[in-house]
């Protein structure tokens, strides 16, 4: 696609639900990373794969979060037994193979819980 | 601890001044990539520049240049001739490319350009 795309756009959810956000990257990108980013506060890393291999969940809160890449194209996103405190716009990127590429961004799925 | 430090929450400049946001790194890898994106109040990010470690020159992408002291591991960025549509917020990031390719953000800095 011409750009990365999110959805959905917007997504408020009953605590304790679960939600699943999706991501369609460039075509063609190799990595796809996935950040949460509260009000007025930097981008935070959750996680990020290189084609279908996750490379790095270290940033995922706790168990709650997941994330998949299955065919090395689309990812999702999931938050089981949603909180209040996972309230957040969540944000997905995608670059060419790892080096000197800036990451492209979607413009990201605003979670709210209540 | 903190692997991208930007230490000015706000900053108020006169239009058509010359504004540098600061941006230290933490990194003991020799291979890293530094970004500067910039998000105005509509949310998006977008890309302003890139500078690699290993680049011999400072970055520069029309009124934006990165100032790369990799001694000091400071990566500031230089908005030439502020204009009211640089009002945003600007932040920092890096890749460091031995480790993984994961990309670090810093908590950014608010610019607010005056008329």
């Amino acid at each position: 696609g011409a750009g990365v795309s999110q959805s959905p756009r917007y997504k408020v959810t009953k605590r304790g639900q679960d939600v699943a956000l999706r991501c369609d990257p460039i075509s063609g990108h190799v990595s796809l990373y996935w950040y949460r980013q509260a009000l007025g506060q930097g981008p935070e890393f959750l996680t990020y794969f290189n084609y279908e291999a996750q490379q790095d969940k270290s940033g995922l809160p706790n168990d709650r979060f997941s994330a998949e890449r299955p065919e090395g194209s689309i990812s999702t996103l999931t938050i089981q037994r949603t909180e209040q405190r996972d309230s957040a716009m969540y944000r997905c990127a995608s670059s060419q193979p790892p080096g000197d590429t800036e990451a492209f961004f979607g413009q990201g799925t605003r979670l709210t819980v209540v | 601890a903190q692997k991208i430090t930007q230490t000015q929450p706000g900053m108020f400049v006169q239009e058509k001044e010359a504004v540098t946001l600061d941006c230290t790194y933490d990194t003991s890898d020799p291979s890293y990539g530094l970004f500067w994106y910039k998000q105005p109040s509509s949310g998006e990010m977008i890309f302003l520049i890139y500078q690699g470690s290993y680049d011999q020159q400072n970055a520069t992408e029309g009124r934006y240049s990165l100032n790369f002291q990799k001694a000091r591991k400071s990566a500031n960025l230089v908005i030439s001739a502020s204009q009211l549509g640089d009002s945003a917020m600007y932040f920092c990031a890096m890749r460091e490319s031995d480790r993984d390719d994961k990309i670090i953000f810093g908590k950014g800095t608010r610019l607010h350009i005056l008329p």
